[in-house]
């Protein structure tokens, strides 16, 4: 089946700073990549998705890059907030499968 | 619209004993989902319903149960709760092969 990893596991930026987290999976077949951000106590919240047939994917201040080849795909957040502080999760998945597989998750912290 | 609503928002058992997690999405969607989310291991899939009347194991389905009760509704059933079934519950539904919305969630505690 898939497997996902995610990193780091933990991120500590300054307000203004940049982010990045990466990704990685193992199932070639997998075509839908989604970001969840999960603020504590709720439900994790889509923030941004990205298919196979695209390379990147823009909105505001996040964009979601994707590498089929290496099979890798990157969440990066720019201008960095402190309502950004969350945990974000990556995810995978195929027409097929139709369920998610996901990271362990990524620990943001947007220090003042 | 209110989404994915989950009940109850919080429960605490006791070994041995029975529970069912509620779901109910207002979106029409063919397909519902439930996880649960442990500390360091994201989400993890024990049960999916790709339409009404199907159901399919995920990744943990061990010691539970579901119900596809009509379009709308998902219920999760544990028989015999254990002290691993700890954890947060989440259930997720979405329009077939598109994004997955999630509700709160039902944090379960098993002494």
């Amino acid at each position: 089946g898939e497997n996902v990893e995610q990193h780091p596991s933990t991120l500590s930026v300054q307000e203004g700073d940049s982010a990045v987290i990466k990704c990685t999976y193992s199932d070639s077949a997998s075509n839908y990549f989604p970001w969840y951000k999960q603020e504590l106590g709720k439900g994790p919240q889509l923030i941004i998705d990205i298919r196979s047939n695209v390379g990147e994917k823009k909105d505001q201040r996040i964009a979601v890059t994707l590498n089929k080849t290496a099979k890798h795909f990157s969440l990066h957040i720019t201008e960095t907030q402190p309502e950004d502080s969350a945990v974000y999760f990556c995810a995978a998945s195929n027409t097929g499968r139709r369920a998610l597989t996901f990271g362990s998750g990524t620990r943001l912290q947007v220090q003042p | 619209n209110a989404g994915v609503t989950q009940t109850p928002k919080f429960q605490v058992l006791k070994t041995g004993q029975s529970m069912t997690l509620q779901c109910a999405q207002d979106m029409n969607h063919n397909s519902m989902y439930w996880y649960r989310q442990d500390p360091g291991m994201g989400l993890r899939l024990i049960y999916y319903s790709a339409s009404e009347g199907t159901t399919d194991k995920g990744e943990v389905p061990n010691g539970y149960n579901v119900s596809r009760l009509n379009k709308r509704e998902f219920s999760l059933r544990l028989e015999s709760a254990a002290p691993s079934q700890t954890s947060v519950y989440f259930c997720a539904s979405s329009a077939v092969g598109e994004t997955q919305y999630f509700g709160p969630g039902t944090r379960l505690l098993v002494l």
